[in-house]
């Protein structure tokens, strides 16, 4: 069936390090990929997108790379910091829909 | 804030009560969801409201009933829940088809069954 599933659930990075999370997905059809970041108590919050026809987009700190071959996202976040500890979810959509699949989360903890 | 809003935050309730949880958006947007998250699993995307119109259900129990009288409010009817449907829902909008599938979420409601 179709699935969005992440390798690690729960990273551990010291401040000042780079983070990388990882997320598997399994739907051919997906056009367009979303990394929310959760924290607690609040919704999930937009960090970066990204679609089918490009294989890398850099924001504020954040990039997040799209190999299709292996259908495999991941999330990078330079110079970690504290207020990055939070739950990374990445999302597909198939296209054509307003659909979003979820995986079940990657908890990322910051230490000093 | 992202100009979706959720009320109540917290709710506790019996089986036997009827409640209703609301959602707003005040961002334009055409499309509305209600999801569901519980502990240690992925988002459930429930139902999906385009331009006023259920495009998704979920096969979402009965004792769930959804209501969008227009494309800025968001209800959810619960009636006769069980303990197991004790979780965190979630109301999210988007611009739908038209634009980008980006969906902003509301705080959500943080929902007890006893």
């Amino acid at each position: 069936g179709e699935s969005v599933g992440l390798h690690l659930p729960t990273l551990s990075v010291q401040e000042g390090d780079n983070s990388i999370i990882n997320c598997a997905y399994s739907n051919s059809a997906s056009d367009y990929f979303i990394w929310y970041k959760q924290e607690s108590g609040k919704g999930p919050q937009f960090i970066i997108d990204i679609r089918s026809n490009m294989d890398k987009r850099q924001g504020q700190r954040v990039t997040v790379l799209l190999n299709k071959t292996v259908k495999h996202l991941s999330l990078q976040i330079a110079a970690t910091q504290p207020g990055d500890s939070a739950v990374y979810f990445c999302a597909e959509n198939i296209g054509g829909t307003d659909k979003l699949i979820f995986g079940t989360g990657t908890r990322l903890q910051v230490f000093p | 804030e992202t100009g979706v809003t959720q009320t109540p935050r917290h709710l506790v309730m019996g089986m036997t009560n009827k409640k209703s949880l609301k959602c707003e958006q005040h961002l334009g947007h055409n499309a509305m969801y209600w999801y569901k998250q519980s502990a240690k699993k992925p988002l459930e995307l429930m139902f999906v409201y385009n331009f006023k119109e259920q495009t998704e259900n979920n096969s979402v129990p009965s004792r769930f009933s959804p209501e969008c009288p227009n494309s800025s409010h968001l209800f959810l009817h619960l009636h006769t829940l069980q303990p197991e449907d004790s979780a965190l829902y979630l109301c999210a909008s988007s611009q739908g088809r038209r634009g980008t599938n980006e969906q902003f979420f509301g705080p959500g409601t943080r929902l007890t069954v006893l």
